[in-house]
């Protein structure tokens, strides 16, 4: 069946790093983009990062850019999101997931609609001395 | 970036209740609006994608409507099941941001 999941979460000092893994199964990998969306405790959701299929593109929030990189190996069926310079905020769940896509013609013209279909349970990471 | 607020943020109702949720972008994202639930401990579910297009599986108690800046989520009978929190989120920019969400909770 299609499934996300999510590993590499853990305890980090602050300033420290860490790797998140999310090993996919059940569909074609290659064909989807992919996000990181995370939650703090108690909080909403808090989109990350995106990465296109083939990883030639990126797009982080300002809260993370500059400190994760989200990268993809397709041949491995695994996204990653590499975290450095960790702080208390970035303390959270978080969650991997397949960005789909509806199709609309009118007229000739094409419109995109995207949405996050498939989710993974999450890894929690907490950034605590 | 564009701002999502969800209206209110939380509510309480009844088994049987028609439930209706607010979500309004900071300017106009045509119907490039997705609703999502969330269970405690749980992983969002997609809902409603293209601002009223049902996912496959959701009960058609669950519906979507509005473009633009404004949106609602209509839940027409709620259910014992659905007592949750739920999150618009915006699919017209790369950075897709959520709404902050509504709780909703049994009276």
């Amino acid at each position: 069946q299609v499934q996300l999941v999510e590993s590499g979460g853990g305890v980090v000092q602050p300033g420290r790093s860490l790797r998140l893994s999310c090993a996919a199964s059940g569909f074609t990998f290659s064909s989807y983009a992919m996000h990181w969306v995370r939650q703090a405790p108690g909080k909403g959701l808090e989109w990350v990062a995106v990465i296109s299929y083939d990883g030639s593109n990126k797009y982080y929030a300002d809260s993370v850019k500059g400190r994760f990189t989200i990268s993809r190996d397709n041949s491995k069926n695994t996204l990653y999101l590499q975290m450095n310079s960790l702080r208390a905020e970035d303390t959270a769940v978080y969650y991997c997931a397949r960005d789909s896509e509806h199709i609309v013609v009118v007229t000739a013209t094409e419109y995109y609609y995207y949405y996050m279909d498939v989710w993974g349970k999450g890894t929690t990471v907490t950034v605590s001395s | 970036d564009i701002q999502m607020t969800q209206s209110p943020s939380s509510l309480s109702a009844s088994v049987g209740d028609r439930v209706t949720i607010t979500c309004r972008a900071s300017q106009s994202i045509s119907s490039y609006l997705n609703w999502y639930q969330q269970k405690p401990g749980k992983a969002p579910k997609l809902l409603i994608y293209a601002a009223s297009s049902l996912q496959s599986g959701v009960p058609s108690r669950f519906s979507g409507s509005g473009s633009g800046t404004d949106f609602t989520l209509t839940i027409s009978s709620l259910q014992p099941e659905d007592f949750a929190t739920y999150y618009c989120q915006q699919s017209y920019s790369r950075g897709r941001t959520f709404g902050g969400g509504t709780k909703v909770e049994i009276k």
